[in-house]
């Protein structure tokens, strides 16, 4: 069936680097964009960044750009979201989803992993 | 960037009910609205794209309505577990930006 699992989140601290990955499988990975979305602990939803079917096109949200990057490995149907820098106001659960070319919603999302920015 | 403002941001009611979410876009977005059902400790869940189209496996309880700048989630007739969270959520350009939230809770 179709799924995403996000790995590799935990505690940093501030100023520190961490990478997510996002592990999918049922479907054809490179037909899909893929995107980042965080929630702080309490709050709302907050896109954080998306990349394109073949990695040539990425966005990211003021509040995370020049500081993490998203890339992806195809051949690995694998995602990833490098954070650098990191601030206590990245502290958030991170969920990759899919998202479709069509309208640009996010039909399939993971069960999200959770980053803590603290000394 | 857009902003979306959804209200009410929390209301009750009880199983049966028709419930009715409204979304409001700072600019015009034309009908790329999306809704997305969030249960505590879990990731959101698509119900409706495109503004009105349901999603695959949805119950047909739901339905979007709107463009441009005004949206609506409806609830035909509440169930047990529609208590949840409510995102729209514009993707229109980017930032793709989300509402507040809107807390369905058991009255």
């Amino acid at each position: 069936q179709v799924q995403l699992v996000e790995s590799g989140g935990g505690l940093v601290k501030p100023g520190g680097p961490l990478r997510l990955s996002c592990a999918a499988s049922g479907f054809t990975f490179s037909d899909y964009y893929m995107t980042w979305i965080r929630q702080a602990p309490g709050a709302g939803l907050e896109w954080v960044s998306y990349i394109s079917g073949s990695g040539s096109t990425m966005a990211y949200a003021d509040s995370v750009k020049g500081r993490f990057t998203i890339s992806r490995d195809n051949a690995k149907n694998s995602l990833y979201l490098q954070m650098n820098s990191l601030r206590a106001e990245d502290t958030a659960v991170y969920y990759c989803a899919r998202m479709t070319i069509y309208y640009f919603y996010m039909d399939v999302w993971g069960k999200g992993t959770t980053v803590t920015v603290s000394s | 960037d857009i902003q979306m403002t959804q209200s009410p941001s929390s209301l009750a009611a009880s199983v049966g009910d028709r419930v009715t979410i409204t979304c409001r876009a700072s600019q015009s977005i034309s009908g790329y609205l999306n809704w997305y059902q969030q249960k505590p400790g879990k990731a959101p869940k698509l119900l409706i794209y495109a503004a009105s189209r349901l999603q695959s496996g949805v119950p047909s309880t739901f339905s979007g309505s709107g463009s441009g700048t005004d949206f609506t989630l409806t609830i035909s007739s509440l169930q047990a577990e529609d208590f949840a969270t409510y995102y729209c959520q514009q993707s229109f350009n980017t930032p793709y930006t989300f509402g507040q939230g809107t807390k369905v809770e058991i009255k």
